[in-house]
């Protein structure tokens, strides 16, 4: 069965510092998704990025980086120069199967605050 | 474009009653998905759509749990007879169905149930 752990409960950091959020994921696929969602105070999930199992590079989008690690079956995201609006719950999601849509399982979440 | 609307957005209900949430997805979108948030069990999956079938309604947690899709659009899930166990958001999310890969789901605000 596919499960997420996100082993990190709370972090918080002052703003400016670098933050990574770990994710760690266990299926018997060798095809799958991952996802990172953001939930802000405001309460709807908004969609960070998407990742199938063969694509391993990482990716940099402005102040956000992921680092896909099939080795470690990580998925850890990076926030650079990190400000108060980054403040959130963040969700690593996995989905298992290829060639069709299917369910999202989510890890509990990590929840950052960055502090001014 | 408009996103995942839901209604209502909040809805205090007595135990025992019956209470119906709804979900309009994004326009084009075949798949829709029902997850459930709460405190103690993070973000369960329900039930998903395709167009007006549900090939997977596995995260049902019971009987009482029912949901529809009519037109390929709008999804009502039903709860009959409400148990205090049933107090959590409720989010709905559609994606596309390229029947090739997973495609990203995104997600409304959410219906927040409260049964006293």
């Amino acid at each position: 069965a596919q499960k997420v752990t996100q082993a990190q409960t709370e972090i918080s950091v002052v703003e400016k510092e670098d933050v990574t959020l770990d994710c760690v994921y266990e299926t018997r696929d060798t095809t799958y998704y991952l996802f990172w969602y953001k939930q802000p105070p405001s309460g709807e999930l908004v969609f960070l990025i998407r990742r199938n199992s063969f694509d391993e590079q990482n990716e940099i989008s402005g102040r956000y980086s992921w680092n896909f690690q099939k080795s470690t079956s990580s998925f850890n995201f990076t926030i650079t120069a990190s400000q108060v609006v980054d403040s959130a719950v963040y969700f690593c999601a996995l989905s298992e199967e290829a060639g069709a849509n299917s369910k999202l399982t989510f890890g509990k979440g990590i929840t950052l605050s960055v502090r001014p | 474009g408009a996103g995942v609307s839901q209604s209502p957005s909040n809805k205090v209900t007595e135990k025992g009653k019956d209470v119906e949430l709804r979900c309009d997805p994004i326009s084009g979108h075949t798949a829709l998905y029902w997850y459930r948030q709460s405190l103690g069990q993070g973000l369960e999956f329900l039930i998903y759509f395709q167009g007006n079938s549900a090939p997977d309604k596995s995260g049902l947690p019971s009987d009482r749990f029912s949901a529809e899709r009519t037109g390929g659009s709008v999804s009502t899930l039903t709860i009959q007879r409400t148990q205090q166990e049933d107090s959590a958001v409720y989010l709905c999310a559609s994606s596309l169905a390229s029947g090739a890969h997973q495609e990203t789901q995104y997600f409304g605000p959410g219906t927040r149930l409260l049964v006293l």
